[in-house]
């Protein structure tokens, strides 16, 4: 199975900061990478498919970039709803992993 | 809206069986492989099963290989895991999640709400 590492595993950020989160695969997945959102209580939520394409109605200050073995995803400007665990998950070839996550906190 | 609803989820001793179903709403249900995901207490998301739209291809995670079965009825919009052989481990919220696809794993783009299966004596 291909192992997903997230880092780092929690963060806090102020307000309007700049978050960047970085997801590593142990084998090259090209851009077979997405990530999710996961809010308490709430069901998760798809934010990026292939690495860096936004979904449809998610907010622009999310973005995700990289290909092969590292990938980064990025809050531009951290706001209060942003508070969640945050997940990259590869589709190279099953089974499909996800990272452990990081979980997002405001300062 | 699409919605996803599980239902099915309780305590149930090691060695038992359980079985869990999600009925979907808002789309067409027969257009589209479904999975089921869970989240143990404390831990991460961790892919469990797919089904395709026609049910003509279905895979396991490891874990769970000999000891679930995943199984739906388009008819009844509806997503079941049937899992026996209990084990501590998978103590977890189970999702139901759908693929934008009739027939891919790849990716999850909508999710149900979970239902919690917990394994305890």
């Amino acid at each position: 199975d291909i192992q997903m590492t997230q880092s780092p595993s929690s963060l806090s950020a102020s307000v309007g900061d700049r978050v960047t989160i970085t997801c590593q695969a142990s084998r090259d997945i090209s851009n077979f990478l997405n990530w999710y959102q996961h809010k308490p209580g709430k069901p998760p939520k798809l934010l990026i498919t292939d690495a860096s394409n936004l979904e449809t109605g998610v907010s622009s200050r999310f973005s995700g970039s990289g290909s092969g073995t590292d990938f980064t995803f990025t809050i531009s400007s951290l706001q209060p709803e942003d508070i969640a665990t945050y997940y990259c998950q590869h589709y190279e070839y099953l089974p499909p992993t996800f990272g452990g996550g990081t979980k997002v906190d405001i300062k | 809206e699409v919605q996803l609803v599980e239902s099915g989820g309780g305590l149930v001793q090691p060695g038992g069986s359980l079985r869990l179903s999600c009925t979907a709403s808002g789309f067409t249900f027969s257009s589209h492989s479904m999975n089921w995901v869970r989240q143990a207490p404390g831990k991460g998301l961790e892919w469990v099963s797919y089904i395709s739209s026609s049910s003509s291809t279905i895979y396991y995670a490891d874990s769970v290989k000999g000891r679930f079965t995943i199984s739906r009825d388009n008819a009844k919009n509806s997503l079941y895991m049937q899992m026996n052989s209990l084990r501590a481990e998978d103590t977890a919220v189970y999702y139901c999640a759908r693929t934008p696809y009739a027939s891919s794993w790849s990716v999850f783009d909508y999710w149900g709400q979970g239902t919690l299966v917990t394994v305890s004596s």
